[in-house]
C-alpha cells in the first residue's frame, strides 16, 4: 500500500474552516483517496474519498493536487463535534474491497 | 437502516479465559473487516471475511486468534487463553459487494486483568 504522511497535530477554532493537509508521492494511478475520521471513543467513520478531481459532499471537501500527490481534506466551519483524529488513506481501485491500512492520522482540536 | 453492530461493548476477561466479539454487519453487506486498536495507538488490520470464507487473515496473530463469518448469523472473533496484551478496542467494519467504503460499528473494548 502507498504511504501517506501527516502532520500528527492541528488546532482550529470554532467556525472557521480547517485544511488538513496529506502527502502521497507514491500514489499509483489507481489509488483513490480516502478520509475516515475517529472520533473520541468511537468507530472511524467514512468522510469522503476521490481519485482526481475534487470533490464535495456534505461533511466536507477534497481538493486534490493536480500531480496527485498530495490532497487537502477541507471542514468549511468546523464544530466542536469535528474534533478527531483523520486519516487519509490510499486504497487501489482495481482490487476492490479490501483492508484499510491507517497511519497515525492527524489529531484535530477545536477551540471554542 | 441500521448501522453495523457490536457487541458486547465492553468485555472483561482474567488471563487465560476465551474472548467472543460479535458483529453484524450492515443489512445488505456480505464483507467484514476486524480491525484491533492498541491503547495510544493507531488501527490495525486483521481479518477480512465474506460469508463462509476468509479472505485475508494476514494481520490475526498466528496463535490464539480466529474468525469466523457463518451463513447466517454475526461474524465472530474468537480470542483464546487471553493475556493482558490483548487488551485494545476490536472494531468491525463492513462494505457491500463491489464497492469501497466501509462502515465501522462501535467496537468492543476488551480489557485483560
Amino acid at each position: 500500500d502507498a504511504k501517506t504522511t501527516q502532520p500528527n497535530s492541528m488546532e482550529s477554532n470554532e467556525e472557521e474552516p480547517v485544511h488538513l493537509p496529506c502527502n502521497h508521492s507514491t500514489i499509483s494511478g489507481t489509488d483513490y483517496i480516502h478520509w475516515y475520521r475517529q472520533l473520541p471513543s468511537q468507530g472511524p467513520e467514512y468522510v469522503i474519498h476521490g481519485l482526481t478531481s475534487n470533490v464535495n459532499n456534505r461533511m466536507a471537501s477534497l481538493a486534490i493536487a493536480e500531480d496527485r500527490k498530495s490532497s487537502t481534506l477541507i471542514l468549511h466551519r468546523a464544530t466542536l463535534r469535528d474534533a478527531a483524529v483523520y486519516y487519509c488513506i490510499l486504497r487501489d481501485g482495481i482490487q476492490g474491497a479490501q483492508k484499510l491500512v491507517f497511519g497515525q492520522g492527524t489529531r484535530l482540536t477545536i477551540n471554542p | 437502516n441500521a448501522g453495523v453492530m457490536q457487541n458486547p461493548r465492553h468485555l472483561v476477561r482474567r488471563r487465560g479465559q476465551e474472548a467472543r466479539l460479535r458483529c453484524s454487519p450492515m443489512k445488505g453487506h456480505s464483507h467484514v473487516y476486524w480491525y484491533r486498536q492498541l491503547p495510544e495507538e493507531g488501527l490495525k488490520f486483521m481479518v477480512y471475511l465474506q460469508k463462509e470464507n476468509i479472505i485475508d487473515e494476514s494481520g490475526m496473530p498466528k496463535e490464539r486468534f480466529s474468525a469466523e463469518f457463518p451463513k447466517e448469523g454475526p461474524s465472530i472473533l474468537r480470542i483464546q487463553q487471553v493475556v493482558r496484551g490483548d487488551s485494545a478496542a476490536y472494531f468491525c467494519a463492513s462494505s457491500p459487494r463491489n464497492q469501497e467504503t466501509q462502515y465501522f460499528g462501535p467496537g468492543t473494548r476488551l480489557l485483560v486483568l
